[in-house]
C-alpha cells in the first residue's frame, strides 16, 4: 500500500497563478483533510471531507477550493494565488469516525512569489 | 472556541537528558488526544490517549492523560539526537470529525 499520496512534492508560482494539489490514499479511508504548515503555527485545517462527494470548511478555507469526486482523490485548489499562501500542505485521511489516527501524505511545498 | 496549547514551544537539550512535553486543552465534549512526531516530512502517529491516568508507553516514549487537569505529558527518557523532531499534540471534540492541533514542541537534542 501506497499510503497517502501528494502530488506535487514541490512547485513555485507567481501571484494570480492557479493551480491543483492532488492527495490520493489506497486504504478505502472516508475521511479526508487538507492542512497548511507555517513556521510557530503547527497544523491548520483548510476543509476536509467526511465522503465522496462532500466537502466542508476548516479554519482558514479562504482563496482554497476542494472537491471529492472519488473516494481515494481530494483535491486543493488555488485559484488565484497569493503570497501568503506560501506554505506546506499536507494531506490526511482516516477510516471513519471512532478511528481517530489520521495518517498524513509527505507534503507539498507551495512557493508564491 | 476549542484550543489545544503546547508547551514549551522550543526545548534545548543534550543526549541522555529526559524531557516532559506539555498539551493542555480547552474543547467541548473531548473524546481522544493524539502525540505526533514530525521531522522533515510528514507527522508520524505516536499515542492515542482516551482515559485519564492510563499510561501509553513505546519504548523510551510515553504518554498519559489527565482529565481532570485537561492535559497531558509526553515523557522522553534517555533522548537521542534522533529524538530531535517537532511533537505534535492534537485533540478530537466528541460528535466532531476535525481534529484541532497545537503549535507543537520543537525539541532538539544536542550530541
Amino acid at each position: 500500500n501506497a499510503g497517502v499520496t501528494q502530488t506535487p512534492k514541490f512547485r513555485v508560482l507567481k501571484t494570480g497563478q492557479s493551480m491543483t494539489l492532488l492527495c490520493a490514499q489506497d486504504m478505502n479511508h472516508e475521511y479526508m483533510y487538507w492542512y497548511r504548515q507555517d513556521p510557530g503555527m503547527g497544523l491548520r485545517l483548510i476543509h476536509y471531507s467526511v465522503g465522496e462527494g462532500t466537502t466542508a470548511k476548516g479554519e482558514v478555507p479562504d482563496g482554497y477550493n476542494v472537491s471529492r469526486l472519488k473516494k481515494q482523490n481530494f483535491l486543493l485548489g488555488l485559484e488565484s494565488a497569493a503570497p501568503s499562501q506560501t506554505s506546506v500542505y499536507f494531506c490526511a485521511s482516516r477510516n471513519r469516525v471512532y478511528d481517530n489516527e489520521q495518517f498524513f501524505g509527505p507534503g507539498t511545498r507551495l512557493t508564491v512569489l | 472556541e476549542d484550543k489545544v496549547v503546547q508547551s514549551p514551544l522550543s526545548l534545548v537539550v543534550h543526549e541522555g537528558d529526559t524531557v516532559t512535553l506539555n498539551c493542555s486543552y480547552e474543547v467541548t465534549n473531548f473524546r481522544s488526544l493524539l502525540w505526533y512526531k514530525q521531522e522533515k516530512k510528514a507527522p508520524t502517529f505516536l499515542f492515542m490517549l482516551t482515559s485519564s491516568g492510563i499510561e501509553k508507553k513505546s519504548g523510551r516514549l510515553s504518554s498519559i492523560l489527565d482529565k481532570k487537569e485537561l492535559s497531558s505529558i509526553l515523557n522522553i527518557t534517555a533522548t537521542q539526537t534522533g529524538d530531535s523532531a517537532i511533537y505534535l499534540c492534537a485533540v478530537y471534540p466528541n460528535r466532531d470529525d476535525k481534529i484541532i492541533f497545537g503549535k507543537g514542541t520543537r525539541l532538539h537534542i544536542l550530541p
